[in-house]
């Protein structure tokens, strides 16, 4: 299995542009997670979902991030329009849900960087 | 508000060093997960605690379980440089959403030779 993989690796924009990031989770998987990660306040969940529907979305800094999982092997992260304060590290990962482990796997992240 | 809290947050080591990372949690929990991140890279499951008292082991690291003190650690045995990296701990309160994790802020751990 390739694992959850996101794209693109790294992103580099300019404040006021638009940014879509992509997450395919692991195949079979029913759970989707989206996290940030920056110095300042470490490891922080954006939004999940459950079988492509969003179940928790209060994690989500403003109405200016949205996300979308428009079928059970991709998602999106959109950030519209983007400030510098949004640079960060962005994860995404994947469950199965209902084993004994409950266990994510994460993807590689996509590194966003708004100038 | 629930509250995940490691100690402590920065460990430089010496090798062949031990030594314990805490992780103390506010909510009632029987699943704790350990993640381990190297610099620039994503995070890498290492253990899944399920109950009180579990215990797992994967080479110089071991990592426990004591639900009723909300407590968790993660013991390091003759440190390497390679265990380098820094160390999440992550909570699934109970009876809230499945994989609603809540991470800790992680420990930074250097081990020099």
């Amino acid at each position: 299995d390739a694992g959850v993989i996101q794209s693109p690796r790294h992103e580099v924009t300019e404040m006021g542009q638009e940014v879509t990031l992509r997450c395919k989770p692991i195949s079979g998987h029913d759970y989707l997670f989206w996290y940030r990660q920056t110095m300042m306040r470490g490891l922080e969940l954006l939004i999940y979902f459950n079988n492509n529907v969003p179940i928790d979305d209060s994690g989500m800094p403003e109405d200016r991030f949205s996300a979308k999982m428009p079928n059970a092997s991709f998602s999106t992260l959109k950030i519209q329009p983007s400030e510098p304060r949004d640079s960060a590290v962005y994860f995404c990962a994947s469950m199965l849900a209902g084993g004994v482990h409950n266990e994510q796997f994460f993807g590689p992240g996509t590194r966003l960087t708004v100038l | 508000e629930l509250k995940v809290e490691q100690n402590p947050l920065f460990l430089s080591m010496q090798e062949g060093k031990n030594y314990t990372i805490y992780c103390n949690y506010s909510t009632t929990s029987d699943r704790l997960y350990w993640y381990r991140q190297d610099p620039g890279k994503s995070l890498e499951s290492l253990f899944v605690l399920l109950s009180n008292g579990a215990v797992k082991q994967e080479g110089r690291l071991m990592a426990s379980l004591d639900t009723k003190a909300r407590l968790s650690t993660l013991h390091i045995t003759a440190a390497v440089h390679d265990l380098s990296a820094t160390y999440f701990c992550a909570v699934e309160p109970y009876g809230g959403s499945q994989g609603n994790l809540i991470f800790g802020k992680g420990t930074k751990l250097s081990v020099k030779p």
